[in-house]
C-alpha cells in the first residue's frame, strides 16, 4: 500500500464549478498535510496546509481534513482555467519527512 | 529571497557520463531536500539534510548517487555513471521546518542518452 494516494484523474469540471480533489494516507500518526499546485513544466508550489480535524479555508481553497478516516481533500469554489494543473497531496511522515501521491490532473473547462 | 535556485535547468548527457546538480536553498532554512520526479513515479525523495547533516539517504537508488552538502547554502547531488533510466526531473526543497512545507527549486531535467 502506497503511503499516500490519490486519483489520478483526469478531472475535468466546467469554469465556475466546484473541484474536489481527494487523497488518503496510511500513516494514522501522520500531523501535517498540505497541498501544492504543479503547472505543466513547473516545480510544486504549496498553496493549502493543514493540520487538524476540519476546514480550513483560504479564497476559493478549502481543504478538509478527518483523520479518524484517514482522509485530506481540497475543494476549489468557482473554478477558473488558470486553475488546471496537477494537485499534490503530501503528508508528513511522523518524521521531518513528506510522502507525495502521485497527483490528480485537474482540468477547467471554459 | 530569491527561492531555492537550482542548476542547471536543462542537462543532456550520454550514457555514462558524470552529472552534477546543483542547489541554492533559502538561507535560514535548515532542511534541504533532493527529489525525483517522473511520469511513472510521481515526486520521490531521494535524500534530505538537516543542517548540512545528511539524515536519510534510503531514497537513493544506487551507489551510483551520492550528494553533499557542505555548506548551509549549497548542496549537490553527484550522477556517475549516468544511465538512460535515470532521466527525469531533479527538484530540491528547502524548509525551516519540515512542518511548514517546502519551497521547490524550478529543477533540472535530467535527459541521458
Amino acid at each position: 500500500q502506497k503511503e499516500v494516494e490519490q486519483n489520478s484523474g483526469p478531472l475535468s469540471v466546467p469554469e465556475g464549478a466546484i473541484a474536489s480533489l481527494n487523497c488518503t494516507y496510511s500513516d494514522r500518526g501522520s500531523q501535517s498535510f498540505f497541498w501544492y499546485r504543479q503547472y505543466s513544466g513547473k516545480s510544486p508550489e504549496l498553496i493549502m496546509s493543514i493540520y487538524s480535524n476540519g476546514d480550513k479555508e483560504d479564497g476559493r481553497f478549502t481543504a478538509q481534513l478527518n483523520k479518524a478516516s484517514q482522509y485530506v481533500s481540497l475543494l476549489i469554489r468557482d473554478s477558473q482555467p488558470s486553475d488546471s494543473a496537477t494537485y499534490l497531496c503530501a503528508v508528513d511522515n511522523t518524521g521531518n519527512q513528506f510522502y507525495f501521491g502521485t497527483g490528480t490532473s485537474l482540468t477547467v473547462i471554459p | 529571497d530569491a527561492g531555492v535556485i537550482q542548476s542547471p535547468r536543462h542537462e543532456v548527457t550520454e550514457m555514462g557520463q558524470e552529472v552534477t546538480l546543483r542547489c541554492k536553498p533559502i538561507s535560514g532554512h535548515d532542511y534541504l531536500f533532493w527529489y525525483r520526479q517522473t511520469m511513472m513515479r510521481g515526486l520521490e525523495l531521494l535524500i534530505y539534510f538537516n543542517n548540512n547533516v545528511p539524515i536519510d539517504d534510503s531514497g537513493m537508488p544506487e551507489d551510483r548517487f551520492s550528494a553533499k552538502m557542505p555548506n548551509a547554502s549549497f548542496s549537490t547531488l553527484k550522477i556517475q555513471p549516468s544511465e538512460p533510466r535515470d532521466s527525469a526531473v531533479y527538484f530540491c526543497a528547502s524548509s525551516l521546518t519540515a512542518l511548514y512545507g517546502y519551497t521547490f527549486g524550478s529543477g533540472t531535467r535530467l535527459t541521458v542518452v
